[in-house]
């Protein structure tokens, strides 16, 4: 089976420029997370969405950012205008609640950079 | 208090070395625990969920003291191929709703 799908894996922008990263959770996984990491912050919680619905969206760090998830098999994350400090890897996983616990698989990262 | 700490490390083993590495969490209603491996450059992976009377997969033992809310992991025999940082992660609720939280993860390196 896949797993979670990003992309793109890795994006050099300029500041200023919007930046859209994509994601296909695992099929018939009904919980999706964006997540971030970074060396100083470690792995940080953006958003997460429990059968497209968007539930917490309070680490999303400003107006800058947001998130759609218009179907089940499909998650955007958008930054507009993008800054230096975005630079980062942002992890989409997904999870199907109620199944084998709770455990979450990670897609491989976007690695951005903002120049 | 941050929700999910754990020392940073890193910790340099040699070859064959036992290490352990805790963790402490701060919500007293965390009901599951894991602890995840993430390889440099990759994403973070299963390593093993944590279960309250503890749990053994092959060299790693897991523990876990909810009176004292902390989580260990014991890597015996350690092997070149256990460097990595391993991320200590809880979940408020057993449901599967609610996100995990993670640790900001110990670095192992183990030096031949």
């Amino acid at each position: 089976d896949a797993g979670v799908i990003q992309s793109p894996r890795h994006e050099v922008t300029e500041m200023g420029q919007e930046v859209t990263l994509r994601c296909k959770p695992i099929s018939g996984h009904n919980s999706l997370f964006w997540y971030r990491q970074t060396m100083m912050r470690g792995l940080e919680l953006l958003i997460y969405f429990n059968n497209n619905v968007p539930i917490d969206d309070s680490g999303m760090p400003e107006d800058r950012f947001s998130a759609k998830m218009p179907n089940a098999s499909f998650s955007t994350l958008k930054i507009q205008p993008s800054e230096p400090r975005d630079s980062a890897v942002y992890f989409c996983a997904s999870r199907r609640t109620g199944l084998s616990g709770n455990t979450i698989y990670f897609g491989e990262g976007s690695w951005l950079t903002v120049v | 208090r941050k929700e999910v700490e754990q020392d940073p490390g890193p910790f340099n083993v040699p070859e064959g070395a036992t290490v352990a590495f805790n963790c402490t969490y701060s919500n007293s209603a965390s009901q599951s625990f894991f602890w995840y491996r993430q390889d440099c450059r990759k994403e973070p992976k299963l390593l093993m969920s944590v279960y309250s009377s503890g749990n053994e997969d092959g060299r790693f033992t897991a523990q876990l003291n909810r009176a004292s809310q902390y989580i260990s992991l014991l890597i015996r025999d350690s092997k070149l191929s256990d460097s990595a940082t391993y991320l200590c992660v809880v979940n408020t609720q057993n449901s599967g709703n609610t996100p995990l939280v993670f640790g900001k993860g110990t670095r192992l390196s183990v030096i031949a």
